[in-house]
């Protein structure tokens, strides 16, 4: 199975900054890495699919990087609305794999 | 796009449960569809998935040979059968839409339900 490892798991941050989160797969991936966002009590929701294609309706805020095995979000100008956990998953092949989490909190 | 899932609830170790997610607003039979759970206070898990046409039928490991993955495309629905269920397998579980079927079924899920709740206890 492909292993996505994200770093940092926390992060504190405030309005109005730029944060960057890491995924990095065991293996190369291509371009098969998409985010979630999920704030809590809430379903999951796609940001970043084809890790740079920003999902409709997402504020162009959020942009993803990377291809191969490394893989990065950037939230510039936070929101509060932002705040949440977020996933990366490989979807290359199965089994479909999820990062660990990286939640960004205030 | 809407989905609602349905058909959770308390059961006992090796007891069985089926999961239902009706979907709406979407042409069903163009997309994949898949079941991801997420444990109490843990990360997100893809438990299985499905093809538009039912042939690509997938799953963790920790699942396979106990969970069977269908659909309904008549219905516009899929289902969730679960055997033989563990303590293990309690957790809030989505049913997700996945891309068409011009992409791999692994590729994303772009609309998610709200989710069922599983509790294996006895």
């Amino acid at each position: 199975d492909i292993q996505m490892t994200q770093s940092p798991l926390f992060l504190s941050a405030s309005v109005g900054g730029t944060v960057t989160f890491s995924c990095r797969a065991s293996q190369s991936i291509s371009s098969y890495l998409n985010w979630y966002q999920q704030i809590p009590g809430k379903s999951p929701r796609l940001l970043i699919y084809a890790a740079t294609s920003l999902h409709s309706g997402v504020p162009s805020r959020f942009s993803g990087s990377g291809s191969g095995t490394d893989f990065t979000l950037t939230i510039s100008s936070l929101q509060p609305e932002d705040f949440a956990t977020y996933y990366c998953q490989q979807g290359y092949t199965r089994p479909i794999t999820f990062g660990q989490g990286s939640r960004l909190e205030i | 796009v809407q989905l609602v899932e349905s058909g959770g609830g308390l059961i006992q170790p090796g007891r069985s449960l089926t999961l239902s997610c009706e979907a709406s607003g979407l042409t069903f039979d163009d997309y994949a569809m898949h079941w991801v759970r997420q444990a109490p206070g843990k990360g997100l898990e893809w438990v299985s998935g499905v093809s538009w046409n039912s042939g690509t039928r997938a799953y963790a490991d920790s699942v396979r040979g106990r969970f069977t993955i269908s659909r309904d495309n008549a219905k516009n629905s899929v289902y969730l059968q679960m055997n033989s269920l563990r303590p293990e397998d309690t957790a809030l579980y989505f049913c997700a839409k996945g891309a068409s079927k011009v992409y791999s079924i692994y590729y994303f899920m772009d609309v998610w339900g709200k989710g069922t709740t599983v509790t294996v206890s006895s």
